[in-house]
């Protein structure tokens, strides 16, 4: 059973399109995040959920909007895609925020052409 | 915020020797410090974690130390093995919310 899935696992798309990234977690966990890790492998945080309330917003894009429609669901919608928007977007879960282990999902691999 | 700094960014070694990475970070408040492995192309999972009340913790070849005054903490494998290679994180917490904050991690290659 996989803890914490996310679709689809590769996307890619045009420039100017808009795109969806889907995360579910069974874990039962309160607290979900996204994370974008570009070409050299950095890990950013941009987004953390808690309870369904947003709680993190990092310096993103507004182009990008996560909708939590529940504690076990975090989508992150993406408009006008850019070519700097190309990465591996990370969904993960963990109970609480600060001294819990995330989980993270397998990852999207997303390339914009 | 918290920055957490991490060094190397690649180290090679050979099978069977030791190898370390280092992270810094600069909130006082930091108390928990996890550190994550990355193989090529799948997801970053736990390895082990410590909390600010001890100063080491061990599971089997894999140690992490912690010296709170100097604000550092480091990853310690021994015996390494080819299955160790991959890129390694480590993180503390930072901000309002306590979020973790990760280090720009490190590419550990072990050659056979």
């Amino acid at each position: 059973d996989t803890a914490v899935s996310q679709t689809p696992k590769y996307l890619v798309t045009q420039m100017g399109n808009d795109k969806s990234i889907k995360c579910e977690q069974n874990l039962g966990h309160d607290t979900m995040y996204w994370y974008k890790q570009d070409s050299k492998k950095f890990l950013k945080i941009m987004f953390s959920y808690n309870n369904k309330e947003l709680i993190i917003n990092e310096t993103v894009p507004n182009r990008f909007s996560p909708k939590s429609p529940d504690k076990a669901h975090l989508n992150l919608h993406i408009n006008s895609l850019e070519l700097g928007d190309s990465a591996v977007y990370f969904c993960a879960s963990s109970n609480g925020l600060s001294r819990n282990i995330q989980y993270f999902g397998a990852g999207t691999r997303l390339s914009v052409l | 915020g918290e920055n957490v700094e991490q060094h190397p960014s690649t180290l090679s070694v050979q099978e069977g020797d030791s190898a370390v990475i280092k992270c810094t970070y600069s909130d006082s408040a930091s108390n928990y410090f996890p550190w994550y492995k990355q193989e090529l192309g799948k997801r970053p999972q736990l390895i082990i974690d410590i909390r600010s009340n001890v100063g080491e913790k061990k599971d089997q070849r894999i140690a992490v130390t912690l010296n709170k005054t100097a604000k550092h903490f480091s990853l310690h494998i021994t015996e390494t093995q080819p299955e160790d290679s991959a890129v390694y994180f480590c993180a503390a917490p930072s901000g309002s919310a306590r979020q973790l904050t990760f280090g720009s991690g490190t590419q550990l290659t072990v050659l056979p």
